[in-house]
């Protein structure tokens, strides 16, 4: 599917794992972000990236390290996370100074 | 920094019939309210939006109200039906650019047959 590609879909691991999120966008974006859903709460913002620089980190905890190696790749590094970090993780991309986010499908985490 | 809030959190109707969901603001400087819908397992995807110097704009069944002094925007459904059951989020924007977007915590929107 083109668009906003997001891998795995799903993702199980424990406190003490280290495990990568993948996000790829085809759409010639320039800017790309990560937000976490958790039930019931609104999306949050965790990290925006414009022409590969961070702009962006909104308090996120260090156990969630991004990576931008290029405008249309997006990772997110995970290590020592907490059960309370379980949630559905979107990347989204667009272009700058244009309003409309395209987002991925996610990554449904679970933390155990 | 902006704050947006979204009710109800839960909504069924009535194939047929119209849905509400309200959405308020606290940035008097956003100019920029997207809706987005996201069915069960898929990603969100923008519907509507509205800008700031417009008061409705419709899209079919779909249309969204902006009332500027009261900081409240709506995301108003006719005639739904059951494909229109799913999360429905506003956001709000005081830049126009997607890195600005606050969004609110989502409406369960259920339409019975």
């Amino acid at each position: 599917e083109t668009g906003v590609t997001q891998t795995p879909r799903h993702l199980v691991m424990g406190m003490t794992n280290k495990k990568s999120l993948k996000c790829e966008q085809h759409l010639g974006h320039n800017a790309m972000y990560w937000y976490k859903q958790s039930a019931k709460k609104p999306l949050e913002l965790m990290f925006v990236y414009n022409f590969k620089e961070q702009t962006e980190n909104n308090s996120v905890p260090s156990r969630f390290s991004p990576e931008c190696p290029n405008s249309s790749h997006l990772f997110l590094h995970l290590h020592t996370l907490q059960p309370e970090d379980s949630a559905l993780y979107l990347c989204a991309s667009s272009q700058d100074g244009r309003a409309e986010a395209f987002f991925g499908q996610g990554t449904r985490l679970t933390v155990v | 920094g902006e704050n947006v809030e979204q009710h109800p959190s839960t909504l069924s109707v009535q194939e047929g019939d119209s849905a509400v969901i309200k959405c308020t603001y606290s940035d008097s400087a956003s100019n920029y309210f997207p809706w987005y819908k996201q069915e069960l397992g898929k990603r969100p995807q923008l519907i509507i939006d509205i800008r700031s110097n417009v008061g409705e704009k419709k899209d079919q069944r779909i249309a969204v109200t902006l009332n500027k002094t009261a900081k409240h925007f709506s995301l108003h459904i006719t005639e739904t039906q059951p494909e229109d059951s799913a999360v429905y989020f506003c956001a709000a924007s005081n830049s126009g650019s997607a890195r600005q977007l606050t969004f609110g915590s989502g409406t369960q929107l259920t339409v019975l047959p």
